[in-house]
Parts: structure tokens; sequence; C-alpha cells
């Protein structure tokens, strides 16, 4: 399974773009990145999942460049209410469902 | 719908207690699966369901039992655990179980005394 490794934190204020860059050196060839979202006391959300280059929705872009050795979750103008811990997880190439979550990026986003 | 429900939200039990925790989700998803989260620690996986047949089992020790009734239903058994077992259980779902989304409930903090 691929490893992930992220910034233990960051900070950032509101109205600014935050990326959280995360590096998978392993990555298999049929695994996806996927980041997550956790606020205190609650699950886990699900914020964005690629294979390569960009993909973008409501929430945040993720960019994977070519060698997807790496990725990088970019929030565009946070607010306060972004602060969360931020999980970047690559899936287990043998289907079996198996997330391993790394330690995460907590964000704290200042007024 | 895409919601999933755990119950309860808190727990506190003794060592010598039996307690279940239960899982809910109507998405139609076919897998399920029982993290546990220590504070300030990243969640780790427990167990997969997929199709109602438990798939992965991550060395959880006996007093944990696990169980699927239905496609739409998970429940958590507990039985003589340990202080150190205080946690956040997380319960989650997926249409399937390969790198599909999964959809993670709100959790159930559990304090063994």
């Amino acid at each position: 399974l691929a490893k992930t490794t992220q910034p233990i934190s960051m900070d950032s204020y509101e109205g600014q773009e935050v990326n959280i860059t995360c590096s998978h050196n392993n990555i298999a060839t049929n695994d996806y990145i996927t980041w997550y979202q956790q606020f205190p006391s609650q699950g886990p959300r699900f914020i964005i999942q690629g294979y390569k280059t960009k993909v973008t929705n409501e929430v945040a872009s993720l960019f994977i460049p070519a060698d997807r050795k790496s990725s990088t979750l970019s929030l565009p103008r946070v607010s306060l209410s972004d602060t969360a811990v931020y999980y970047c997880l690559v899936g287990d190439s043998g289907n079996t469902g198996k997330l391993i979550f790394g330690q995460g990026t907590t964000l704290q986003v200042k007024p | 719908d895409t919601e999933v429900t755990q119950t309860p939200k808190h727990l506190v039990m003794g060592m010598t207690n039996k307690k279940s925790l239960k899982c809910e989700q109507h998405m139609g998803h076919r897998a399920m699966y029982w993290y546990k989260q220590k504070a300030k620690k990243p969640p780790e996986l427990m167990f997969v369901y997929s199709y109602e047949k438990l798939s992965i089992n991550e060395s959880v020790p006996s007093r944990f039992s696990p169980e699927c009734p239905n496609s739409s239903l998970l429940n958590l058994h507990l039985h003589a655990l340990q202080p150190e077992d205080s946690a956040l259980y997380l319960c989650a779902s997926s249409q399937v179980t390969n790198q599909e989304t999964q959809y993670f409930g709100p959790g159930t903090r559990l304090l063994v005394l």
C-alpha cells in the first residue's frame, strides 16, 4: 500500500488560497488519490478524488503531476469553517476497500 | 439520502459490560466498514464487509465482534473491553469495495471505565 506524507499543520487567513501537498512515492498504477476533511468529533467527509492532471469541484481542486508521486489539494478563499484535518489517501489497488489514513494536515484558518 | 447514521452517539461502559454499536445506511451501498479513531490520530480500519460478508479483519481482538444482518445495517458488538479501547468508532459505507468514495457516519464516542 502506498504511504502518504503530508505536513502536520498549516496556518492560513480567511480569504486566502490554501494548498496542501501530499507525497505518495509508491503509488500503484491503478490507485486513485482521495482527500477527506474531518472536523472534531465528526466522521471524515469526502472532498475530492482524482487519478491524474486536474480535478475541480465546488469545494476544491486537486492537482496531480504526470508522475503521480504527489498531489496538491487547493482550497480557494478559505473561511474559518474550513479549519479541520485534511487527509490524503491513496487507494488499495487490490480493490479491497482498504483505506489507509495518513497523519493528516491540521489546517487552522485565522480571522 | 447520502447519510450514514450511528447510534448511540455516546456510550460509557464498564469492562464487564456487553454493548452494541449500530450503523445504518439507505444508499444501497454493498460495502460497510468499521474504523477506530483515537484522539488526534487518523482513523484505523477494523473491519470491511462486502455484500454482507466479512472480507477484512485487521487483526482486531475478539472482544470486538462485527455483524452485518442485512445490506443496510452493520453492528459492532462489544464485550470485556479495556480502557484503552476508548475511542471514536466510525462506520462508513461505499457502493462496493473498489475505490469508491466512502461515506462516514458521525461516530460513537466510547468510554470504557
